[in-house]
């Protein structure tokens, strides 16, 4: 999960296992969120988005989850693979009208074959 | 959909040199395109916001004169950095979007200031 410090904080994983990454968002405003996965030397990708009003959304293999009390966000990546290998962000929009989003540090998968 | 191309991927130069990069929006138009700064290890810094036709809105601590951002189409924005020397070196990282589509990213600009 996110932490404050240097390092990127990372996350290791056997190939088939289950992951799943934390993000602790900052504002209680923020009525948007995203998940981006980057790999190295690319751009963020577009992996999956939850508005406010809800508590879960699923695409393929993936789910986030959504806990405004205690303002938290999870991405849970099932059966990993090692391409899912990456850095993964989590982005909060919050409410302003220029679609603006504001990152957390990221965190680094490894997925061992 | 939601691609976003960014051009070039990698520019090596000299110091002094001036060195713009393209970003483009290629199957939405982008009301909105954003720039952003990485550096290893960490995570995007916003450097600067640009609305079609408008001026660009920048970030505290960016300098606007060192940084030129125009978006003159809703499928082009431009990024130069003038006058770049090696303290400019970094992974430049445009993303564009609209009202039906959330920020997507291009591939990043690896400028290496010599």
């Amino acid at each position: 999960g996110e932490s404050v410090g240097l390092h990127l904080p990372t996350l290791s994983v056997q190939e088939g296992d289950n992951s799943i990454i934390n993000c602790a968002y900052s504002n209680s405003a923020s009525d948007y969120f995203i998940w981006y996965k980057q790999e190295s030397g690319k751009g963020p990708q577009f992996i999956i988005d939850i508005r406010s009003n809800m508590d879960k959304r699923q695409g393929q293999r993936v789910t986030v989850l959504l806990n405004k009390t205690v303002k938290h966000l999870s991405l849970q990546i099932a059966a990993t693979q090692p391409g899912d290998s990456a850095v993964y962000f989590c982005a909060e929009n919050s409410g302003g009208s220029n679609y603006k989003l504001t990152f957390g540090k990221g965190t680094l998968l490894t997925v061992n074959p | 959909g939601a691609v976003v191309s960014q051009h070039p991927s990698r520019v090596i130069c000299k110091s002094g040199t001036s060195v713009k990069i393209e970003c483009r929006s290629l199957d939405f138009q982008a009301t909105t395109m954003f720039w952003y700064r990485q550096f290893p290890k960490k995570s995007l810094m916003l450097m600067a916001t640009s609305n079609e036709g408008s001026k660009a809105t920048y970030e505290q601590g960016v300098e606007k004169d060192k940084f030129l951002i125009n978006h003159a189409s809703l499928t082009l924005s431009t990024l130069t950095v003038t006058s770049a020397h090696p303290e400019d070196s970094s992974f430049y990282i445009c993303s564009a979007a609209n009202s039906n589509q959330p920020q997507h990213f291009g591939d990043g600009t690896r400028l290496s200031i010599l």
